[in-house]
């Protein structure tokens, strides 16, 4: 089974730039997640999907972060002005449903932003 | 607010030493349970789970946690560690009914075991 593929896997940029990552979840899982994970804290979630729609943004800055999931598949999370602050590693999961299943981890992408 | 606590932020081992991390969350309804390992330069794996039944879990490579509901607590525990169990492990918590949800981490614990 393949897993949860994520590009790029390191991306640098200048801030004020806008960057965009990609995430490709296991075929068939229903809800996808994109986390933040900066160094040295735990991952903190952005946005959840179920399906095409979004259950939770609650954390996502959407003064500059957005994402998508228009075919109910594949995701895309763009950072457009980036800041300093959002270097991090973004990570990408899947999950089958929501509820009591466990979620499955893309690599992540790591950014920094100098 | 609802969250998960990992008290230990670095811990340090010797092979063959016993190891006990602690997690602890806020949530008052039910909760699904799990414990997340990333290895150097590796995505996150799941080492093990809990949904219901026995509170005693057993995951991969001999770790077990125990679901303690009065305490809030599901702590991992392995009782001999070995060197290639350096890694950072993630404490993580599902809340919510199913329709919503969310999977929330602790801030995670390293260990490093000396060979």
């Amino acid at each position: 089974e393949a897993g949860v593929a994520q590009s790029p896997r390191y991306k640098i940029i200048e801030k004020r730039q806008s960057v965009a990552f990609w995430c490709n979840p296991i075929s068939g899982h229903a809800t996808l997640y994109w986390y933040q994970q900066i160094l040295g804290q735990g991952p903190k979630l952005l946005i959840q999907f179920q399906n095409n729609g979004v259950v939770d943004d609650s954390q996502l800055p959407k003064d500059r972060f957005s994402a998508e999931r228009l075919k109910g598949v594949d995701s895309t999370l763009k950072i457009q002005p980036a800041k300093l602050e959002d270097s991090a590693v973004y990570l990408c999961a899947s999950s089958q449903q929501q509820g009591n299943t466990e979620a499955f981890f893309g690599q992540g992408t790591r950014l920094t932003v100098v | 607010a609802q969250s998960v606590s990992q008290h230990n932020h670095h811990v340090i081992l010797s092979e063959a030493a016993s190891l006990e991390l602690g997690c602890n969350y806020s949530y008052g309804g039910t909760v699904n349970l799990f414990w997340y390992v990333q290895y150097p330069g590796q995505h996150l794996q799941l080492l093990l789970k809990y949904f219901s039944g026995d509170p005693l879990v057993k995951g991969i490579k001999g770790f077990e946690a125990e679901f303690i509901k009065s305490k809030f607590s599901f702590n991992l525990r392995k009782p001999s560690v070995q060197w290639s169990d350096t890694a950072e492990y993630f404490c993580a918590v599902i809340i919510g009914d199913s329709s919503a949800s969310k999977i929330i981490f602790g801030s995670g614990t390293r260990l490093s075991i000396r060979p």
